[in-house]
């Protein structure tokens, strides 16, 4: 099956920092890449989806300015969360899906952030 | 918006059947459903597509409803593997995707 990692797996980071998050699709290309964000017992959220080579699409509510999404590529896409703050602190996933993948979407393993 | 999901929670004696229902106000193009363990990230299990098809992956199967905007996830002889939650994620006509809150499922001995 399609592969999508993550890295950092996890990281802990002060207030004022920035992070980046990056996710990788390791046997397709991924045409798509989406960013969620999770909540202790909460459902996914989207935040943004992000097509090769063109501008991010963020949900309404999503600073864009703090989360910069780059989609560089058809195997990666990064996730900045500029200035973080504790309230940041989150479990980040990323999920791709390509012509390989037809309409499935393929999670990477997720990044847990803690903002200090 | 984001799709409506019942029951919240449910456990289970390994071997028991169990039903997890998912329904949207909006008109739906496609339901997946996913499983995550605690701390991980959601495994994807299937997707269905408009066109009312039912979909079975071996004691697992779901079928969608598309005229009713909903799909159900029948969990049959459980087996202790298959604790964890379940979400529905659902497609519009315009690929939105949203997801469920989530259903918690415990399989106990």
């Amino acid at each position: 099956g399609a592969v999508v990692s993550q890295h950092p797996s996890w990281v802990i980071c002060k207030s004022g920092t920035s992070v980046k998050i990056e996710c990788r699709s390791l046997d397709f290309q991924a045409t798509t890449m989406f960013w969620y964000r999770q909540f202790p017992k909460q459902s996914l959220m989207l935040m943004a989806t992000s097509n090769e080579g063109s501008k991010a699409t963020y949900e309404q509510g999503v600073e864009k300015d703090k989360f910069l999404i780059n989609h560089a590529s058809l195997t990666l896409s990064t996730l900045t969360v500029t200035s973080a703050h504790p309230e940041d602190s989150s479990f980040y996933i990323c999920s791709a899906t390509g012509q390989a993948t037809t309409y499935e979407q393929y999670f990477g393993p997720g990044t847990r952030l803690t903002v200090t | 918006q984001q799709p409506v999901q019942s029951p919240q929670a449910v456990i289970l004696r390994e071997g028991e059947d169990a039903v997890i229902n998912c329904s949207s106000s909006k008109a739906l193009y496609s339901v997946h459903w996913y499983r995550q363990k605690h701390g991980e990230a959601p495994v994807f299990l299937m997707i269905l597509l408009k066109g009312g098809e039912q979909k079975g992956h071996e004691k697992i199967s779901a079928s969608f409803n598309e005229k009713k905007q909903q799909s159900s996830l029948y969990l049959t002889a459980s087996q202790l593997s298959y604790s964890g939650t379940y979400f529905c994620g659902t497609e519009d006509n315009n690929n939105d995707m949203r997801f469920g809150a989530g259903t918690r499922l415990t399989v106990k001995p």
